[in-house]
């Protein structure tokens, strides 16, 4: 079956824009989690969202915000970019979501230029 | 990173055995993942401990001791295809459940 795939793979934004990245989750799976990852920071989680519902964030200024659709795909909007979101934007799809094994996008590198 | 703790970097010879550490914080504690990330690719899941004690799997093995807050990853008979990242991850529920990511264990494997 298809993994998870990311869009795009590489965006260059300038401060000030906004972005949206998509995640298409593996087709059953109805939990999209997001992340950010920067070198020597690991993986920072974002928000996690279930059935269209999100039901967990991280500590992440309100400029960070998500949605997920009917069909389990979800889109993330970082509004007024600042040079310190430059990062690798990971999406993970479960089943259930909690402690089952997640499955990971390619991710989006994004660069705020 | 978020109050896991793992070494940043180790090295190890084809062949060998390493150990990489992890300790964690103990409250809303569900869990402890292990991933492995190789350079510019997404990370794959490689061990779920939730009880504990050791569960094997293949040349990868995973500990788990809750009263301590402490896992461990053993790879046994290295490869240079193990040359990773190394994620220790926790699961938190604390009314929500998330997964929290150390910063991760870079392994380099010397012929």
């Amino acid at each position: 079956k298809a993994g998870v795939t990311q869009t795009p793979r590489y965006l260059i934004k300038t401060r000030g824009q906004q972005v949206t990245l998509s995640c298409s989750p593996i087709s059953g799976h109805r939990s999209v989690s997001w992340y950010q990852q920067t070198p020597g920071q690991g993986l920072q989680f974002l928000f996690e969202y279930f059935s269209e519902t999100q039901r967990n964030k991280g500590n992440f200024p309100g400029r960070f915000s998500g949605r997920q659709f009917s069909n389990s795909r979800s889109e993330m909007n970082v509004s007024t970019l600042e040079l310190g979101d430059s990062a690798l934007y990971l999406c993970a799809s479960s089943f259930g979501g909690g402690a089952t094994e997640a499955f990971f996008g390619q991710g989006t590198r994004l660069t705020v230029v | 990173g978020q109050n896991i703790d793992q070494p940043t970097e180790m090295t190890a010879t084809e062949g060998a055995i390493v150990q990489i550490n992890c300790t964690y914080q103990t409250s809303g504690f569900n869990g402890l993942f292990w991933y492995q990330q190789h350079a510019g690719e997404a990370p794959t899941f490689l061990s779920y401990n939730v009880l504990d004690g050791l569960e094997e799997k293949g040349r990868f093995s995973s500990f788990l001791s809750r009263s301590k807050g402490y896992s461990y990853l053993l790879l046994k008979e290295l490869q240079m295809k193990d040359s990773a990242s190394y994620l220790c991850a926790r699961g938190v529920d604390t009314g929500g459940f998330k997964t929290i990511f150390g910063a991760g264990t870079r392994l380099f494997v010397k012929a």
